[in-house]
């Protein structure tokens, strides 16, 4: 069926990086773009940019700019999100979203990846 | 950038009575709105589009409107399983959610 999987949740050191994949499968996977979104505990969403498929060009929001990378590997419709120096405010949840054709909100989500930073 | 705001923060409504959440614009802006349910644990699931649009498999209970700085969404008759969270998320100048609504049953 259509839907967005997402790798198993990480515990990291401080200083460490991560790389959370998000698999697409029951769609042709370059005719939407990926986006992630951040949810730290309790708090609400916050959109980190997207990543087009058919050409895999990134866009960065402007608060995940430097230490995120948005990535692709179309011969296994996966999307990557990969977090470099990671420090505690990173901990959250990491949503992967298709974004509809031609439109920037999101009709499927994937059931996200926790990410724990600590010492 | 277009920022959200959302309110209430809380909602506390009875089973069969109706909710009205607001969502306000920063700016001016088109009918690049969506609104998003997130239940504990759960990921988002898109509940309305371009204002007003329901997503497919809504119940039609849920209903979006408004223009320009404010919008609304409105749960009729509201149901047990209706508590949740609520986003509202701008598309129109680049990408923005709004703080959230959090939907309790009394």
């Amino acid at each position: 069926q259509v839907q967005l999987v997402q790798s198993g949740s990480e515990l990291k050191k401080p200083g460490a990086s991560v790389k959370l994949s998000c698999k697409a499968s029951g769609y042709t996977f370059t005719d939407h773009a990926i986006n992630w979104v951040r949810q730290a505990p309790g708090q609400g969403l916050e959109w980190m940019g997207w990543i087009t498929t058919d050409t895999g060009s990134p866009t960065y929001a402007q608060d995940f700019t430097g230490r995120f990378v948005f990535s692709l590997d179309t011969s296994v419709s996966t999307a990557y999100l990969h977090i470099t120096s990671l420090e505690a405010a990173d901990t959250a949840v990491y949503y992967c979203a298709r974004a509809v054709t031609g439109y920037w909100f999101f009709d499927l989500w994937g059931r996200g990846t926790l990410v724990s930073v600590s010492s | 950038e277009i920022v959200m705001t959302q309110s209430p923060a809380t909602l506390s409504v009875s089973p069969g009575e109706e909710a009205t959440l607001s969502c306000r614009a920063s700016q001016s802006m088109s009918g690049n709105l969506a609104w998003y349910q997130q239940k504990p644990g759960q990921a988002p699931r898109l509940l309305i589009y371009g204002a007003s649009t329901r997503a497919t498999g809504v119940p039609a209970r849920f209903s979006g409107s408004g223009s320009g700085t404010e919008f609304t969404l409105s749960i009729s008759s509201l149901q047990s399983e209706d508590s949740a969270v609520y986003y509202c998320q701008q598309y129109n100048d680049w990408l923005a959610f709004g703080g959230g609504t959090k939907v309790e049953i009394k």
